[in-house]
Parts: C-alpha cells; sequence; structure tokens
C-alpha cells in the first residue's frame, strides 16, 4: 500500500491553456474522490466515482472542468480554458468502499495549480 | 445543508501546553466526525474520527468526543509538541442513507497551530 499518489504536484499555465491532472489511489480502492482547496480554505468537494461510474459533482465543477476514470484504477482531471480563480490545490482521495459504518477517505499530496 | 464551524486561527502555544481546538458541526441524523492534519508541504492525513454519539477518537496523544447534545467535536492534546505544528481541519460525512452527498467530506477552514520550543 503506496498511498494516494498524484501527478504533477505543481502545475504553472497561462490564462486560456488546458490542464490535465492524474490520480493513482490506494490499490483495491473503489471509491475516488477530487477536492480543491484555496488558501485558507478546507477542501470543497469537487466529484466523486465508485469504480469508473461518476456518480456525484458539485456545482462548483463548470462545464470547464471533466473528471474520468476509465477503468476504475486511477482518474484524470482536466480544465479547460483555465482561468486565475482556478489556482488551488487540487485534491485526489481513495476509499475502500466496503459496507462497513464509516467508509475513511485517504487525501493524496494534491497538484498545486497556479494560473498565471 | 452540512457545515462546520473550527475556531480561528493562528494558535500558538508553548511546548507541553495542553490544547483545545473547537469544532461544531450542522448536519442531519448521526454523521461521521474526523480530524485530518496537514503538516507543512504535505497533504491531509487522518488524525482520528469517530462515528457515533459518545464516541472517542484517539490518535498520537491527541482526542475528540463525538457529542451529539452540542453538536461538536472538539479535539484535545494534553501536551503538544514542536512536532504538532501544522494546520487540522475538522470534517464530517453526512449519515450513512441520507441520500445525494452521502459521500461528500465537508470541511472546516482549519486552525494552524504553531508550537514553540
Amino acid at each position: 500500500d503506496t498511498g494516494v499518489s498524484q501527478d504533477p504536484r505543481h502545475k504553472i499555465t497561462k490564462r486560456g491553456q488546458n490542464v490535465t491532472f492524474r490520480c493513482d489511489p490506494i490499490s483495491e480502492h473503489n471509491r475516488l474522490y477530487w477536492y480543491r482547496q484555496t488558501l485558507g480554505q478546507g477542501p470543497e468537494f469537487l466529484t466523486y466515482f465508485q469504480n469508473e461510474a461518476q456518480l456525484e459533482k458539485s456545482r462548483l465543477l463548470s462545464d470547464r472542468f471533466s473528471a474520468e476514470r476509465p477503468k476504475g484504477s486511477f482518474s484524470t482531471l482536466e480544465i479547460q480554458r483555465t482561468e486565475q480563480g482556478d489556482s488551488a490545490m487540487y485534491l485526489c482521495a481513495s476509499s475502500s468502499g466496503r459496507r462497513t459504518s464509516t467508509d475513511t477517505q485517504y487525501f493524496g499530496p494534491g497538484t498545486r495549480l497556479t494560473v498565471l | 445543508g452540512n457545515s462546520v464551524t473550527q475556531m480561528e486561527g493562528p494558535v500558538t502555544l508553548s511546548e507541553e501546553a495542553f490544547l483545545t481546538i473547537n469544532c461544531t458541526y450542522t448536519a442531519t441524523g448521526y454523521p461521521s466526525l474526523f480530524w485530518y492534519v496537514q503538516y507543512p508541504g504535505e497533504g491531509l492525513q487522518l488524525l482520528l474520527k469517530a462515528t457515533k454519539a459518545d464516541d472517542k477518537g484517539s490518535n498520537k496523544g491527541f482526542e475528540a468526543t463525538y457529542r451529539k447534545e452540542t453538536t461538536s467535536f472538539h479535539l484535545e492534546k494534553g501536551s503538544v509538541q514542536v512536532s504538532d505544528s501544522a494546520v487540522y481541519f475538522c470534517a464530517l460525512s453526512p449519515a450513512k442513507g441520507s441520500g445525494a452527498g452521502s459521500y461528500q467530506l465537508t470541511f472546516g477552514k482549519g486552525t494552524k497551530l504553531s508550537v514553540i520550543p
């Protein structure tokens, strides 16, 4: 168990460019989550996958954002036509999905996006 | 909707001082409650959790008790160390079966703790 990994750790881009982030969950974890964290705030939920199915999306996820988890393993989060307001830390988490009383989410180190 | 309110930081304490970080929540039913910690330059780590009323979560000398009557989950440690310097986040996960959003974590804004020797 190597934990949740994210790539890249840092991304600097110019406004209007597209960016893509990758998340590799803990192996055999069925659920995968994306959150966004801005400076001085707690993480905010963006979207959630159960295996390859995207089951929930926050209203924060505008149509410029798209997330996929094609084979139920790793996931990608793409932002098209980036805006300065997209600058944030993007966090990925995974959980086992077992039917226990609590399905604890484990977080990756995050990808810090800076839009110039 | 669900919400979590934490005490404003930053909090600065001397080594071996007693720590309390207040956390209250708003949610229907019996959510699960968590404390996560974010050390400088690192990702969020689960510190402790509690899943039902009167449960006490504990880890690394930290404790928090799920108080349904006061909708609180305050974090405490009897004697802090310099290595405890970090940002602490209180979070909740909605009660199972509460419908859409049942798997979303709702976080507080975080409390930055600095411990000085």
